[in-house]
């Protein structure tokens, strides 16, 4: 099956920072999404972006397909953008696979 | 607020019970999927149902069954209920079976003792 790879898999920033997430895949893919999941577990969707790129507010994502690797960039980080982030794709059939999370800690 | 809704949203169980959770799906979504999250980890795919049928499986064995009802909700069985079933419980729901985006609930947390 498609393998699914996040960095850096923990990531401290100091509010006001900017960071990038990294997620790649092994194989060609019809869907990708990016998460938020929040302490309660609750996975919130940023983006569904399978290819291109796109913006909201903070956030931004671009998916690269023929490269196989999207990245979600976080500017000026908030201490609510705490929490753990996920990319999930689907190349065919029915599942989303999900890579192993990246653990984001924004410090006041 | 993604209007997927999942009950319970915690229980406790003991070795060997069973467990039935539970989920509805968004408005206009057909086709409902089940992941499994322990702790630390990325969620795995259970199962999907589409129009009251199973339309796909994880790696998981038969102890885990489900159910989709003519409105689109649906329910995660649980067999024979072992520790390593202690996990978050997700419900995704979509448009449909193909390339779309997924909406996810809350979750059960389900512990085994």
């Amino acid at each position: 099956g498609i393998q699914v790879e996040q960095s850096p898999p923990d990531l401290i920033l100091q509010e006001g920072a900017n960071s990038t997430l990294r997620c790649n895949f092994s194989d060609s893919v019809n869907n990708l999404q990016w998460f938020h999941q929040n302490p309660w577990g609750q996975l919130i969707n940023l983006f569904y972006i399978p290819s291109g790129t796109k913006q909201n507010g903070r956030l931004s994502a671009t998916t690269v397909a023929t490269e196989r690797y999207s990245l979600l960039y976080i500017s000026s980080s908030q201490t609510t953008d705490s929490g753990v982030y996920f990319c999930a794709v689907r190349n065919a059939g029915n599942m989303l696979t999900f890579g192993g999370g990246t653990r984001l800690m924004v410090k006041p | 607020e993604t209007g997927v809704t999942q009950s319970p949203t915690h229980l406790i169980k003991t070795r060997g019970q069973q467990v039935t959770l539970r989920c509805s799906s968004q408005s206009g979504h057909n086709t409902v999927s089940w992941y499994q999250q322990a702790l630390g980890q990325g969620p795995q795919f259970i199962f999907q149902y589409y129009r009251e049928e199973e339309n796909g499986r994880g790696n998981f064995p038969p102890r885990f069954s489900g159910l989709q009802f003519p409105n689109y909700s649906s329910e995660l069985n649980v067999n024979a209920l072992e520790l390593d079933d202690s996990a978050l419980y997700l419900c995704a729901s979509s448009l449909s079976t193909g390339p779309g985006e997924l909406f996810f609930g809350e979750g059960s947390r389900l512990t085994v003792l």
